[in-house]
C-alpha cells in the first residue's frame, strides 16, 4: 500500500545475528503493528504501538523487541535471530484500536540459517 | 484465549458460482470483524469492515455479515471469477486487544 512501506522486502541472516525491520507510514496513523505469518498457523501478533514511544506485547513477543520515536516509524529488532524466526513479517497501521479498519504493508520474508 | 475457525480451509470451484466462506469465534464479543484477501507471496488487501454497529457491508460481488449474537461471520462472493482465486482471511477484534486472524481460507477458481 502506498502509505505504509517495509525494509528490506527480503532478508537472509544467520543464525546469532541482530536483525532489524522497518515499517514507515506516511497515513499519521497512531497505532502500528508487527504480526509474523507462518504456514499453519495464520498471522500472529507480536507488539503493537498505541503512540510514540509506547508499545505492549502480543502473543509471540518472546525473542523480539519494538522501539518508536516518531509517529511514521515502528521498528522490529531480533536481538539474535534464530532459524525459528525464519517467517514473513507484516507490518499494519489503524487509526484507531478497534472501531477503524487494520492496513498493511507488503512484508518482509525472512530467512534465518 | 480467543480463536478464529475458517471452514472449508480450501474450496474448489468453477467460474460462476456462488460461495459462502465461514468464520467463527470462541468468544462472540467481537468489536468489529475485517474481511482480507491475500495473493500468493503478497500482503493483505482489505475487502470488509463491519463495525460495531453494523451487521453486514457489501462491496461489487461481495457481502459480508456479522452475527455477533453466535460470534459468527460469512463472507459470500457471487458469481466468481478466476481472479477471485486467493487466500481469504477473516479477523477479528475485542476490545483490549489488536485483530486476531483466523488462518483462511484458500479459494481456487477454475475457467
Amino acid at each position: 500500500d502506498a502509505g505504509i512501506t517495509q525494509s528490506p522486502r527480503h532478508k537472509v541472516t544467520e543464525t546469532g545475528t541482530p536483525v532489524t525491520l522497518r515499517c514507515h507510514q506516511t497515513e499519521n496513523h497512531r497505532y502500528m503493528y508487527w504480526y509474523r505469518q507462518d504456514p499453519g498457523h495464520g498471522l500472529r501478533l507480536i507488539h503493537y504501538s498505541y503512540g510514540v514511544k509506547d508499545t505492549d506485547k502480543g502473543e509471540v513477543s518472546d525473542g523480539y523487541s519494538v522501539s518508536r520515536s516518531k509517529t511514521e516509524d515502528f521498528l522490529l529488532t531480533l536481538e539474535s535471530a534464530t532459524s525459528s524466526q525464519t517467517s514473513v513479517y507484516f507490518c499494519a497501521i489503524s487509526e484507531g484500536p478497534g472501531a477503524y479498519g487494520y492496513t498493511f504493508g507488503s512484508g518482509t520474508r525472512l530467512t534465518v540459517v | 484465549k480467543q480463536e478464529v475457525t475458517q471452514i472449508p480451509a480450501a474450496l474448489s470451484v468453477p467460474e460462476g458460482e456462488n460461495l459462502v466462506l465461514n468464520c467463527s469465534f470462541t468468544d462472540s464479543a467481537i468489536y468489529n470483524l475485517q474481511w482480507f484477501r491475500q495473493d500468493p507471496g503478497k500482503g493483505l488487501t482489505s475487502l470488509l469492515l463491519i463495525q460495531s454497529s453494523q451487521r453486514e457491508q457489501t462491496s461489487g460481488r461481495l457481502n459480508a455479515s456479522l452475527d455477533k449474537s453466535s460470534g459468527r461471520s460469512t463472507l459470500y462472493i457471487a458469481a466468481s471469477q478466476p481472479g477471485d482465486s486467493a487466500t481469504y482471511l477473516c479477523a477479528g477484534y475485542q476490545a483490549g486487544t489488536a485483530l486476531i486472524f483466523g488462518k483462511g481460507t484458500t479459494l481456487s477458481v477454475s475457467s
